[in-house]
């Protein structure tokens, strides 16, 4: 039961240009949203996060929007650098358990 | 400051072996948590600790365990391996702090031949 979708495996975006990642969850329990970004051989690098309380978050580049209603949250990147390139996994958890349910990411390419 | 570090960074085991990894948090954290990850299955949620007590636990079978120390340091153990345990296993450390999200170590990437 995958409870946290990415439903895009892959995406590429010319650089300077708008990047956005899509995640949709069906557990309607989680209330905080996260974004990693991982590359080969490393762990998962937080990136931006997201109350259930907020429709939107924003720190530089990076943008989370949230629409509960469609349990479905997006992450933005603009402008997209090469060195955005990598994996990004969004992840979900829920208020007073430490666990992080996971989507399965999306692989970025950043087109120079 | 430094972050989560684990050890060793590659191991490689036979079937039926066991095999314990390490985990140090960043310091101050007090929950570790430990995650698997493999093709297949992306990242799924082993266990986690704080004060020495676990608190969740994924669905896994109880070949996997884990413990941590009063230091925070932490250690899973996966007996009695199978091949599909081939995995990278990654531990991440919190501060409690929900905003500051969770951080990851480099993990350590067992191959079960």
């Amino acid at each position: 039961d995958q409870q946290v979708k990415q439903n895009s495996p892959s995406l590429s975006v010319q650089e300077g240009r708008i990047s956005i990642l899509n995640c949709d969850y069906t557990n309607s329990m989680f209330d905080y949203f996260l974004w990693y970004k991982k590359y080969p051989a490393e762990g998962p690098t937080f990136l931006i996060s997201i109350s259930s309380i907020k429709d939107k978050n924003e720190d530089g580049r990076f943008t989370v929007f949230l629409n509960k209603s469609a349990k479905h949250l997006s992450l933005h990147i603009v402008p997209s650098q090469p060195g955005d390139s990598a994996v990004y996994f969004c992840a979900a958890s829920v208020l007073g358990n430490e666990k992080l349910t996971f989507g399965t990411g999306t692989r970025l390419t950043i087109i120079p | 400051k430094a972050g989560v570090t684990q050890t060793p960074r590659y191991l490689i085991k036979t079937r039926g072996q066991q095999v314990t990894l390490s985990c140090s948090p960043i310091s101050g954290h007090r929950s570790v948590s430990w995650y698997q990850q493999t093709p297949g299955q992306g990242l799924q949620f082993l266990f986690e600790y704080f004060s020495e007590t676990q608190r969740n636990k994924g669905n896994f079978p109880g070949r996997f365990s884990g413990r941590q120390f009063s230091n925070s340091r932490s250690e899973m153990n996966v007996s009695t391996l199978e091949l599909g345990d081939s995995a990278l296993y990654l531990c991440a450390s919190s501060h409690m702090d929900r905003a500051g999200g969770y951080t990851f170590g480099s993990g350590t990437r067992l191959t079960v031949v």
